[in-house]
């Protein structure tokens, strides 16, 4: 069975700050799909980046940057200089390869204050 | 506009009615999904069709809930007999193969 724990509930930052949202993941496949996605006040959950497992190359994207460590099996995803654009519930995702479905945590609220 | 689009998107019922959420997925896109979603939760998969073929239903999917994708395209999600533990955000979400989900902007759904 596939998890997906994102410990932290919420987190509030002052604009500018660096931010680093956790994700801890478990998994029995060996090919797996790890996935971040945004959810704005608007609601709707909008797509950030997917990792395969066998990739664990670290990303940099503007002020995102993710961490993926198979040893730890996390998948931390940080914003650099946070703006208050930025406020939104932050979702982690893992789905195994051809199972179709994903299984997502139960989201991290992050809040940059101006 | 090429986003996954769902209808309607809100619906207040009354308990024990039936009600249709449909979704019209990017149309690219061979995989459709389900997914329901509650205050502080993150979404929670329901159902997925590849092409027309309904691949996989959560064990969470009473049967009151029932799900097609008719010729592979749009999907429509009907809950029958409707209870007040139903509401909630009803996600419809779309891929290509194994790729990262486009979602649309949800059905609320309210059970008095």
């Amino acid at each position: 069975a596939q998890k997906v724990t994102q410990a932290q509930t919420e987190i509030s930052v002052v604009e500018k700050e660096d931010v680093t949202l956790d994700c801890v993941y478990e998994t029995r496949d060996t090919t797996y799909y790890l996935f971040w996605y945004k959810q704005p006040p608007s609601g709707e959950l909008v797509f950030l980046i997917r990792r395969n497992s066998f990739d664990e190359q670290n990303e940099i994207s503007g002020r995102y940057s993710w961490n993926f460590q198979k040893s730890t099996s996390s998948f931390n995803f940080t914003i650099t200089a946070s703006q208050v654009v930025d406020s939104a519930v932050y979702f982690c995702a893992l789905s195994e390869h051809n199972a179709g479905k994903s299984t997502f945590g139960d989201g991290t609220t992050l809040t940059v204050k101006p | 506009d090429t986003g996954v689009s769902q209808n309607p998107r809100h619906k207040i019922t009354k308990r024990g009615q039936n009600v249709t959420f449909r979704c019209d997925p990017i149309s690219e896109h061979n995989r459709l999904y389900w997914y329901r979603q509650t205050l502080g939760q993150g979404p929670e998969f329901l159902t997925y069709f590849q092409n027309e073929a309904q691949l996989e239903k959560s064990r969470l999917l009473s049967d009151r809930f029932s799900a097609e994708r008719p010729k592979g395209s749009f999907s429509t999600l009907e809950i029958q007999r409707t209870e007040q533990g139903d509401s909630a955000m009803y996600l419809c979400a779309s891929s290509f193969e194994d790729g990262e989900l486009f979602f649309g902007e949800g059905s609320r759904l309210t059970v008095l």
